[in-house]
């Protein structure tokens, strides 16, 4: 157990460019998640994915995000046409059941700097 | 709503003293709940959860938490705070197994010598 990885750490790129974040979850892991960090802020869900299925997307996820995990195990995050707006922490986390619950283990983010 | 409280922003206490943290849940039944740690510039590391049955829990790093449900509360508990804690603190709820977690805002804790 690796843990959970995201690529690249750090992102800077200029507005109206597309980027895009790799998340590569605990293997065996079946769910995973995407949430976004502001400063000083909680993170907050953006999606999140069982296999290869998204279950689920916040009102936060714009026209311009889109997400997909082809095979049910890396995940990737796009951002088009990026903003000022969308600089933030992106964090990435993976679970499976244990114990009767659920518990998310996260990756260390990908921080995002549009200029 | 579905909301995670963390009444306070800041906290700060000398090394060595006890320390609590709050929080507070919104939601119809009994979330799971969690506490999370962030050290500057890292991912989130999970300090406790607690799921179901003893209201006391204890984690990683000498912390523990205590639920209670009069009060909708998970407050984080230390006896004695090192300088290493120094961090933001996230407390946490999700609905069901499998769910999306609602992050409260944050507490962040400074410790001085």
């Amino acid at each position: 157990d690796t843990g959970v990885s995201q690529d690249p750490r750090h992102k800077i790129t200029k507005r109206g460019q597309n980027v895009t974040f790799r998340c590569d979850p605990i293997s065996e892991h079946n769910r995973l998640y995407w949430y976004r960090q502001t400063l000083g802020q909680g993170p907050e869900f953006l999606t999140y994915f069982q296999n290869e299925a998204q279950l689920e997307k916040s009102r936060l996820l714009s026209d311009r995000f889109s997400a997909e995990r082809p095979k049910g195990s890396f995940s990737t995050l796009e951002i088009q046409r990026t903003e000022q707006g969308d600089s933030a922490m992106y964090l990435c986390a993976s679970s499976s059941l244990s114990e009767g619950g659920d518990t998310q283990y996260f990756g260390p983010g990908t921080r995002l700097t549009v200029l | 709503a579905q909301s995670v409280t963390q009444p306070d922003i800041h906290i700060t206490v000398s090394e060595g003293a006890s320390l609590e943290l709050r929080c507070n849940y919104s939601y119809g039944a009994t979330p799971y709940l969690f506490w999370y740690v962030q050290s500057p510039g890292q991912g989130l590391q999970l300090l406790l959860k607690y799921f179901s049955g003893d209201t006391l829990v204890q984690g990683i790093k000498g912390f523990e938490a205590e639920f209670k449900r009069s009060q909708s509360s998970f407050n984080l508990r230390k006896p004695s705070v090192h300088w290493s804690d120094a961090a933001e603190y996230f407390c946490a709820a999700e609905k069901t197994s499998y769910d999306k977690v609602i992050f409260g805002p944050g507490t962040s804790l400074s410790v001085i010598p």
